[in-house]
């Protein structure tokens, strides 16, 4: 399987929102409501963010949201702040008992 | 608190063998599927294995599949990753995460470096 993929770099104001995109096919974002987002700030472990396309654990901030259409699952960041910058990763499962992860979104609060 | 904690990283040769534990504390171990996920030096995540909760199904991504094995003793709270044949491509920081929902990962350990090098 390709990983899924997402541009790599994403920006926004503090205030602002931004929307970082995850595109992958039929056989995995489109085909199971199995997509998670993480954050990884560098030297540190990923932290979830989503899992199951739109469910925020708990401690996550609501300002996190996201959504799938499709083939594209898409995270949204609300107002922004200076701690969201961070490298942000989508996954999805992919079938036959694999998951796969995006590429990576380097996301920069101006 | 909920802690995952890997060991057993180093430099090994291409060809071969490791084995990384990952300790959990803070919570049941025996109740919940583990998974081991790796990143290159400046690359991204990539998913590598997963052991369900009672070590009865475990599954691989095909770039490790007959080189690594996952096992866990749910006794010793402490989840395995044997890793034999490496290459240099295997060099990686691994992390152990625990299963959330429908294929999420929750509760991730802060890594341990794996160097594959002659």
């Amino acid at each position: 399987q390709s990983a899924l993929t997402q541009p790599p770099s994403a920006s926004g104001s503090p205030g602002q929102s931004v929307t970082i995109s995850c595109t992958g096919t039929s056989s995995d974002v489109g085909g199971y409501n199995y997509v998670s987002w993480y954050q990884q700030h560098p030297g540190k472990a990923p932290k979830v963010m989503i899992y199951e396309v739109t469910k925020r654990p708990s401690g996550v901030p609501d300002r996190f949201s996201a959504s799938k259409s499709g083939n594209t699952a898409s995270l949204t960041v609300s107002g922004l702040q200076a701690e969201d910058e961070a490298d942000y990763y989508c996954s999805s499962y992919a079938g036959s008992n694999n998951l796969i992860f995006g590429g990576g979104t380097k996301l920069t609060v101006l | 608190q909920v802690q995952l904690v890997e060991s057993g990283g180093g430099v090994a040769q291409p060809g071969g063998s490791l084995r990384l534990s990952c300790a959990a504390s803070g919570f049941t171990f025996s109740t919940y599927g583990i998974h081991w996920v790796r990143q290159a030096p400046g690359k991204g995540l990539e998913w590598v294995a997963f052991i369900r909760y009672d070590g009865s199904n475990k599954y691989y991504a095909d770039s490790v599949k007959g080189r690594f094995t996952i096992s866990r003793d749910n006794s010793k709270n402490t989840l395995y990753l044997q890793m034999n044949s490496l290459r240099p491509e295997d060099t990686a920081v691994y992390y152990c995460a625990r299963k959330l929902a429908n294929w999420g990962l929750d509760c991730w350990g802060q890594g341990t470096l794996v160097t594959v090098s002659s």
